[in-house]
């Protein structure tokens, strides 16, 4: 099993200019996540979804969007990027019942906005 | 006031020290999670638990329900400890996490 895979590791963007990361999990696990983590703030959640073709705003949904069309992979879209969304992106699934509740994260998404 | 507290913020100790983490938190919860992240790396879960105490070579984790408090333990520390401690509470589906506590042990 690869887990939970992020694509990409890394990316630089202009202000304004889009992109798509993608989390994909192999584990047919039912919820996927996905947190943003900045220094001194910790992991906060930015959507997440319950099941596929759903998904539910977290603490700090503004600015991006996502979709989950498929049960292994969730997307996160980012329209108009701005300097404040550089930080580093992670993705995490789990399954929806205990006692499977761990979860499983990717290795990260590092975004810088210039 | 965080849903969930945790002290220290930060922890420098010597090799072979006994290390304690303490997380405290304010809501219902279904299980607490410890997670371990290395310096530039990713999130690994080291414990999920809803009651009692867990063991895993070195570590310990321990959480009372009651007064709504759980422990990680290192025993025997080492430096490839050093890392970021973060506890995490369940919230139907939903985690809720620390600020995390950042351990260093120095040979």
């Amino acid at each position: 099993n690869a887990g939970v895979t992020q694509t990409p590791k890394f990316r630089v963007l202009k202000t304004g200019q889009s992109m798509t990361l993608l989390c994909a999990q192999d584990m047919n696990h039912e919820y996927m996540y996905w947190y943003r983590q900045d220094p001194g703030m910790g992991l906060r959640l930015i959507h997440y979804s319950v099941g596929e073709g759903t998904t539910a705003k977290g603490e700090v949904p503004d600015g991006y969007n996502v979709s989950r069309l498929k049960k292994q992979n969730f997307l996160l879209g980012l329209e108009s990027a701005a300097p404040s969304q550089t930080s580093v992106y992670f993705c995490a699934s789990t399954n929806r019942d205990p006692p499977s509740y761990e979860q499983y994260f990717g290795p990260g998404t590092r975004l810088t906005v210039t | 006031k965080n849903e969930v507290e945790q002290s220290p913020q930060n922890l420098t100790a010597q090799e072979g020290e006994f290390i304690t983490i303490n997380c405290s938190y304010s809501v219902g919860i279904s299980a607490l999670h410890w997670l371990q992240q290395h310096p530039g790396g990713g999130i690994v879960s080291l414990f999920m638990l809803s009651s009692g105490k867990k063991k895993h070579g070195r570590l310990i984790a321990t959480i009372n329900i009651q007064e709504k408090h759980s422990s990680l333990h290192i025993t025997a520390s080492h430096p490839r400890d050093s890392a970021v401690y973060i506890c995490a509470v369940r919230e139907a589906q939903k985690l809720v996490f620390g600020q995390g506590t950042r351990l260093t042990i120095n040979p």
